[in-house]
């Protein structure tokens, strides 16, 4: 089965830039079959999407956060990643990786079926 | 970009209840409609996706219906594992930006 284990610093200056890693077990993040995404929840509100991207092809970005976001992958680990330049109080959150299968997203759209437990992220001076 | 809201945003059941949560679209997303259940502390658990198919291993008390721009998740009977907020995710943003529900609490009465 599938795992997804974010990681990253807790802790980000307002105007650095934010750094996170998924690793995933469990599969191989070369598989063309399925998209790597970054999903947020700031504490008490709703889920945001960031992006996603998937093996051999180029990464697709929510437009709100667009000028701001990377998400890259590492084959050579198993891992996929996020930066997020310039962040301020706003990007306090917890961050998600998560999985979303890719051969039937013309029948059913894009759904999360697998997620990382979560890691926060306090954006403070 | 596609907002999606939800109905109510928060509710009381006993267990044992029946259980309706409402999500609409602000235009048509054809059935790229999911659900999520998301307890205090833990990551968003798929229920439903393409709007009423159920997700491997989940229990057939949950059901979803609807196309278009309004769609339904049931509980046929509330059970105690069932206390949570529930998300709606729409996937029929192009580019993708993929947007989510602001959520129902579902809390015991």
């Amino acid at each position: 089965q599938v795992q997804l284990q974010e990681s990253g610093p807790g802790l980000v200056k307002p105007s650095q830039t934010l750094s996170l890693t998924c690793t995933v077990s469990g599969g191989s993040i070369t598989s063309t079959s399925y998209y790597w995404s970054w999903i947020r929840q700031p504490a008490g509100k709703g889920l945001e999407w960031i992006g996603r991207i998937y093996s051999g092809g180029s990464p697709n970005y929510n437009p709100s956060l667009k000028s701001r976001v990377t998400i890259s992958l590492d084959t050579s680990q198993n891992q996929f990643s996020l930066k997020v330049t310039s962040v301020t109080v706003a990007d306090t959150a917890v961050y998600y990786c998560a999985r979303s299968p890719r051969w039937d997203t013309a029948l059913n759209g894009v759904r999360f079926d697998y997620w990382g437990q979560g890691t926060l992220i306090t954006v403070s001076s | 970009d596609t907002q999606m809201t939800q109905s109510p945003s928060s509710l009381s059941a006993s267990v044992g209840d029946r259980v309706t949560i409402t999500c609409r679209a602000s235009q048509s997303i054809t059935n790229y409609l999911s659900w999520y259940q998301q307890k205090p502390g833990k990551a968003p658990k798929l229920l439903i996706y393409a709007a009423s198919s159920l997700q491997s291993g989940v229990p057939s008390r949950f059901s979803g219906s609807g196309s278009g721009t309004d769609f339904t998740l049931t509980i046929s009977s509330l059970q105690p594992e069932d206390f949570a907020t529930y998300y709606c995710q729409q996937s029929y943003s192009t580019p993708p930006g993929f947007t989510f529900g602001p959520g129902t609490k579902v809390d015991i009465k």
